[in-house]
């Protein structure tokens, strides 16, 4: 069974780092690119961007280029988004999503991680 | 960029009765690229149809997907007390780079 597991809720202040992650089982990590979609609080669902974990091929969506990175460790299965400065209105809920074989939707998704953001 | 428009934001309904949700992309797109999922109050997201026509696994035929070019609809007939959510849509895109977009939402309510 494929499964997205995602890392716990975080809560940072303004301006520190964050690392969360995103473990896959249930299939061959490297063949499957990883998404994050970011859900602000009340809102719709936002692409943020994509990494291929075979080789860390990474696109980001506009919207987020230069505000968060990808990385992606194949050895442990392991997907990452990383922030090195947050601003409170990074405040969201996270998701991972692994696109399906023609990568045009995603079937899985992780369960999500909140993070929030607050002096 | 290609962007997608829901219609309505909300909608009012009752169990029993059959909606038609829209989706408008702001150029023609393949049908095979358009999808939509579920979001209930507090959970994650879920994949209902997947190539604009088929439906997940395990998604009851009471929900069905058609359209093409621009205009896209979910269909959900005899709505059940369970189908009142958020209903998104989304894009997939190649040009320039893989793209994914979704629409704002459409939210059903009773």
């Amino acid at each position: 069974e494929v499964q997205l597991v995602q890392s716990g809720a975080e809560v940072r202040k303004p301006g520190e780092s964050l690392k969360i992650s995103c473990k896959g089982s249930g299939y061959i990590f490297p063949t499957s690119w990883i998404g994050w979609v970011r859900q602000m609080p009340g809102k719709g669902l936002e692409w943020m961007g994509i990494i291929n974990p075979s080789d860390s091929d990474t696109r980001y969506s506009p919207s987020f280029q230069g505000q968060v990175n990808f990385s992606a460790d194949k050895s442990i299965n392991t997907a990452y988004l990383h922030w090195s400065s947050l601003k409170a209105s990074d405040t969201a809920m996270y998701y991972c999503v692994r696109p399906n074989a023609g990568d045009t939707f995603f079937d899985y998704w992780g369960q999500g991680t909140l993070v929030t953001v607050s002096s | 960029e290609i962007v997608l428009t829901q219609s309505p934001g909300t909608l009012s309904l009752s169990p029993g009765e059959r909606v038609t949700l829209s989706c408008r992309t702001s150029q023609s797109v393949g049908s095979s690229r358009l999808a939509w999922y579920q979001q209930k109050p507090g959970q994650t997201p879920r994949l209902l149809i997947s190539g604009a026509y088929f439906r997940a696994t395990g998604i009851p035929d009471r929900f069905s997907g058609s359209g093409s070019g621009t205009d896209f609809t979910l269909t959900i007939n005899r709505l059940e007390p369970e189908d009142f959510a958020v209903y998104y849509c989304q894009h997939f895109g190649t040009s320039p780079s893989l793209m994914y977009t979704f629409g704002q939402g459409t939210k059903l309510e009773i």
